[in-house]
């Protein structure tokens, strides 16, 4: 099976813009959960999808979203970045039975 | 909500010995423990994981130990080799809940 995917890899951008990433489950995964690592935070949850639907939140302000779509694949969406912002932000996805989560690449969003 | 504290943050040992990563968790439900490791520049991979029906798990030289009581879970890394040099995070949480991470652990193994 192929692995989680993340696109676009890396990013760049100004403060007060938004931002997109998508993540690519493994094939019949239906569960996409996000982090941000930072490297004073560790790994952060964000949110996770399962089924379309949001089944779990962090504790991040509302400039963080994220959506999934009826093939599993996920988009997580940040507006009015801040320098703060800047990190990786990896997702993980699961069957959403058994809780093992398979991390993707990753998408490192530096933000100036 | 699950809080995991990990300890130590660094660690090095020489190659050959042993290592352990501890790491404790708030919420007694919690009954799910992975751990991953995360080499420089690469994603977390899974290692190994646990469950809270079982006290001890193995393979080959990695091995995870649970306590349910104390609500503390151990990473164990027998006959350590180069390649095992990397940051070392574990994790705790419910079923169809949330993974919370502890804050990783960099080991480092001294050839």
């Amino acid at each position: 099976k192929a692995g989680v995917t993340q696109t676009p890899r890396y990013l760049i951008k100004t403060r007060g813009q938004q931002v997109t990433l998508s993540c690519s489950p493994i094939s019949g995964h239906r569960s996409v959960s996000w982090y941000q690592q930072t490297p004073g935070q560790g790994l952060q949850f964000l949110f996770e999808y399962f089924s379309e639907t949001q089944r779990n939140k962090g504790n991040f302000p509302g400039r963080f979203s994220g959506r999934q779509f009826s093939n599993s694949r996920s988009e997580m969406n940040v507006s009015t970045l801040e320098l703060g912002d800047s990190a990786l932000y990896l997702c993980a996805s699961s069957s959403g039975l058994h809780n093992e989560q398979f991390f993707g690449p990753g998408t490192r969003l530096t933000v100036l | 909500g699950e809080n995991v504290e990990q300890h130590p943050s660094t660690l090095s040992v020489q190659e050959g010995d042993s290592a352990v990563i501890k790491c404790t968790y708030s919420d007694s439900a919690s009954n799910y423990f992975p751990w991953y490791k995360q080499e420089l520049g690469k994603r977390p991979q899974l290692i190994i994981d646990i469950r809270s029906n079982v006290g001890e798990k193995k393979d080959q030289r990695i091995a995870v130990t649970l306590n349910k009581t104390a609500k503390h879970f151990s990473l164990h890394i027998t006959e350590t080799q180069p390649e095992d040099s990397a940051v070392y995070f574990c994790a705790a949480s419910m079923r169809n809940e949330k993974l919370t991470f502890g804050t990783g652990t960099r080991l480092t193994i001294i050839p």
